[in-house]
C-alpha cells in the first residue's frame, strides 16, 4: 500500500531560526514529490515539486531535498517568519493510467512564534 | 477565473439531508480532482476527472457521493443521506491534464449535525 509519512507531527520554532520537516515514502511507481503549503482554512499551495532524478530544488526560503533511493525527502526552511505558520504537507504522485495517482501525508503543523 | 473557486465556503446540513458542493476550476485546466480533508489529516483522494468522465472514482466512499463535470469544467459533488461522519472541509483541484502542479481551492467545509 501507498504510504507517505512526515515527521514531526507539529514544529514550534522561534522567528528567525531554521528548521526541517522530514518525509518517508514508499510509493510505486515514483513520478514525482511535491511539497504543499496549507494555512488554516485554504487550500495547499504547492512550494516544490521534484522527479526522480532532482536532488535538491529551491523556492525561496524553503529548500526541499530528495534520496530517491532512501525514499526520503526534506524540506528546510531557512530564517523563519511568522507567516511560515501552516501545515506542510508531502505528496508523492504515481502515475497510473491517464493521470497521477497522488498519495498525501498528514502533514507537519508548523508554528513560528515571537 | 484567477483560481479555483469552491461554493458555498460552508455548510451546515442535518443528518439525512442532501447537499451539493460546487468547483469551478481554473479556465482550462482538463484535468480535476476532489479530496476530503478532515482535522489534522492530510487530503483523501474522492475522484479525478479528465475532462467531463471521471477517470478514477475509487476514492469515493459509498454510493452516496457522487460527482459530476458534464461540460469540463464546473464539477459538483453530491451527497445523499447525510451522515455525521461526513463532516469534513472537501477539497476541489484542477491541474493541466493529469500531469501537473494540481491548484486547490479553499475548500468547503461540511458539517452534518
Amino acid at each position: 500500500k501507498n504510504q507517505v509519512e512526515q515527521s514531526p507531527q507539529s514544529l514550534i520554532i522561534l522567528e528567525g531560526k531554521n528548521c526541517t520537516l522530514q518525509c518517508n515514502y514508499t510509493v510505486s511507481p515514483f513520478s514525482n514529490l511535491r511539497w504543499y503549503k496549507q494555512d488554516t482554512g485554504r487550500g495547499p499551495v504547492s512550494l516544490t515539486i521534484m522527479t526522480f532524478s532532482e536532488n535538491t530544488k529551491s523556492n525561496g526560503r524553503y529548500t526541499a531535498t530528495l534520496d530517491a533511493d532512501t525514499k526520503q525527502s526534506s524540506l528546510h526552511i531557512t530564517a523563519s517568519q511568522l507567516s511560515d505558520s501552516a501545515s506542510y504537507i508531502c505528496v508523492v504522485s504515481s502515475k497510473r493510467g491517464g493521470g497521477n495517482k497522488l498519495t498525501f501525508g498528514t502533514g507537519t503543523q508548523l508554528k513560528v512564534e515571537l | 477565473g484567477a483560481g479555483v473557486s469552491q461554493t458555498p465556503s460552508n455548510k451546515v446540513t442535518e443528518k439525512g439531508k442532501y447537499v451539493e458542493l460546487r468547483c469551478d476550476p481554473i479556465s482550462g485546466h482538463t484535468a480535476l480532482y476532489w479530496y476530503r480533508q478532515s482535522l489534522g489529516q492530510g487530503p483523501e483522494f474522492l475522484i479525478y476527472f479528465q475532462g467531463t468522465g471521471a477517470a478514477d472514482d475509487s476514492g469515493l466512499p459509498n454510493d452516496r457521493f457522487f460527482a459530476v463535470r458534464p461540460e469540463g469544467s464546473v464539477s459538483t459533488l453530491k451527497i445523499q443521506r447525510t451522515e455525521r461522519g461526513d463532516s469534513a472541509v472537501y477539497l476541489c483541484a484542477s491541474s493541466f491534464a493529469g500531469e501537473g502542479t494540481l491548484h486547490f481551492g479553499n475548500g468547503t467545509r461540511l458539517t452534518v449535525t
